[in-house]
């Protein structure tokens, strides 16, 4: 069965850097779109970022754009994201979600999330 | 840039009676309109694609329609594990937002 699983987050300063890991089992993860999608404390869902199967195509939310770096490893299943310039504003949990395989599909699945706290 | 909007914010339901939830784009997306169901300390969950087809394993009692600009969430008739939060998403272009979300309680 498909999983998704994240890890990275923590406790950091404003300023400071964190990186995300997300490791995917269960299906054929070079075939498929990926993102990282956020969540702040008691607030809706804001995507953040995309890469594509091949990871030649990376798209950022304006919010993130030049701090935040996604990228992957597809012979060892996993999905990254670099988090420089952290803010108080970007502590969120992060999710990390599969899009179906083809251009225009949904996220189908998600990982259960890692919180990150940006304070000082 | 697309943006989405939901209505209302909050929805107060009785079990077994019936839900309709409201999602709207700022121009044409099309079809590409998920929605999608979050319950507390959980991560989302699909619901609908291609505004009106249910995802593996989704009762029958949830149902989406619309096109374009302008989609409904029905739920026919409200089960007590349906009580969450519903996001609609735009997937037709970048950057793919999502709806603020209507929470369905009691």
């Amino acid at each position: 069965q498909v999983q998704l699983v994240e890890s990275g987050g923590g406790l950091v300063k404003p300023g400071g850097s964190l990186r995300l890991s997300c490791a995917a089992s269960g299906f054929t993860f070079s075939d498929y779109y990926m993102s990282w999608i956020r969540q702040a404390p008691g607030k809706g869902l804001e995507w953040v970022s995309y890469i594509s199967s091949s990871g030649t195509t990376v798209y950022y939310a304006d919010s993130v754009k030049g701090r935040f770096t996604v990228s992957r490893d597809n012979a060892k299943n996993s999905l990254f994201l670099q988090m420089n310039s952290l803010r108080v504003e970007d502590t969120a949990v992060y999710y990390c979600a599969r899009w179906g395989s083809s251009t225009y599909r949904p996220i189908d699945y998600w990982g259960q999330g890692t919180l990150v706290t940006v304070s000082s | 840039e697309i943006v989405m909007t939901q209505s209302p914010a909050t929805l107060s339901v009785s079990p077994g009676e019936r839900a309709t939830l409201s999602c709207r784009a700022s121009q044409s997306v099309s079809s590409n309109l998920a929605w999608y169901q979050q319950k507390p300390g959980q991560a989302p969950r699909l619901l609908i694609y291609g505004a009106s087809t249910r995802a593996t394993g989704i009762p029958a009692r949830f149902s989406g329609s619309g096109s374009e600009t302008e989609f409904t969430l029905t739920i026919s008739s409200l089960q007590s594990e349906d009580f969450a939060v519903y996001y609609c998403q735009q997937y037709n272009n970048w950057p793919r937002d999502f709806g603020p979300g209507t929470k369905v309680d009691v």
